[in-house]
């Protein structure tokens, strides 16, 4: 089965950047819809977006002016920008699979972004 | 967005009991709704899609049922592992959004 695995600097500056790259384990790509989902901690889940193999994408409208996504079929790689994040962008970010039915049915492990001074 | 409202908050059972978990939307979203169960350091996994189908591998005592605005989880008989948190959540209408989620904890 795909394993999707995110990486990402973990610690951040409010104002910085933030870049996640997530790694697809098969060749699967282009048959699917890729997605970024965000929880800070202990709190619920936040839709980000979606990206296609083809580039096409779908930014929540609540990050809209933020977010970039892009995608690297050659790697098996698709990736999340998010520009000057603050406390706010706290959270355990998630990369998933949008399944056949367009629910997500794989998500990676996750991986923590904490930002602060 | 579509909210979505997820009751009770908290659930406390013992296992064997049966769980029935509510989530209400505040616009319709047909039978595009599912169900993920999230456990501590974990990412969520797919449960019930498209209202009432269960995912690959899930076990017969989860149920889901619901259409338009109201839906619902039933757990038919809580096993240890069930211990959790579960989110609904909808693809009717954009942005997908989720529910607060609702705790089913250990009585």
């Amino acid at each position: 089965q795909v394993q999707l695995q995110e990486s990402g600097p973990g610690l951040m500056k409010p104002s910085e950047a933030l870049s996640l790259t997530c790694t697809v384990s098969d060749d699967s790509m282009s048959s699917y819809y890729w997605s970024w989902i965000r929880q800070p901690p202990g709190k619920g889940l936040e839709y980000i977006g979606y990206i296609y193999y083809s580039g096409t994408t779908y930014y929540n409208p609540s990050l809209k002016s933020r977010v970039t996504m892009s995608v690297d079929t050659s790697k098996n790689q698709f990736s999340l920008k998010l520009a000057s994040v603050t406390a706010a962008d706290t959270a355990m970010y998630y990369c998933v699979r949008e399944g056949p039915r367009r629910y997500f049915d794989y998500w990676g492990q996750g991986t923590l972004i904490t930002v602060s001074s | 967005e579509t909210v979505l409202t997820q009751s009770p908050a908290t659930l406390s059972l013992s296992p064997g009991e049966r769980a029935t978990l509510s989530c209400r939307a505040s616009q319709s979203v047909s039978s595009f709704l599912a169900w993920y169960q999230q456990k501590p350091g974990q990412a969520p996994r797919l449960l019930i899609y498209d209202a009432s189908n269960r995912a690959t591998g899930i076990p017969a005592r989860f149920s889901g049922s619901g259409s338009g605005t109201d839906f619902t989880l039933t757990i038919s008989s809580l096993e240890p592992e069930d211990f959790a948190v579960y989110y609904c959540q909808q693809r009717s209408n954009w942005p997908r959004t989720f529910g607060e989620g609702t705790k089913v904890e250990i009585k």
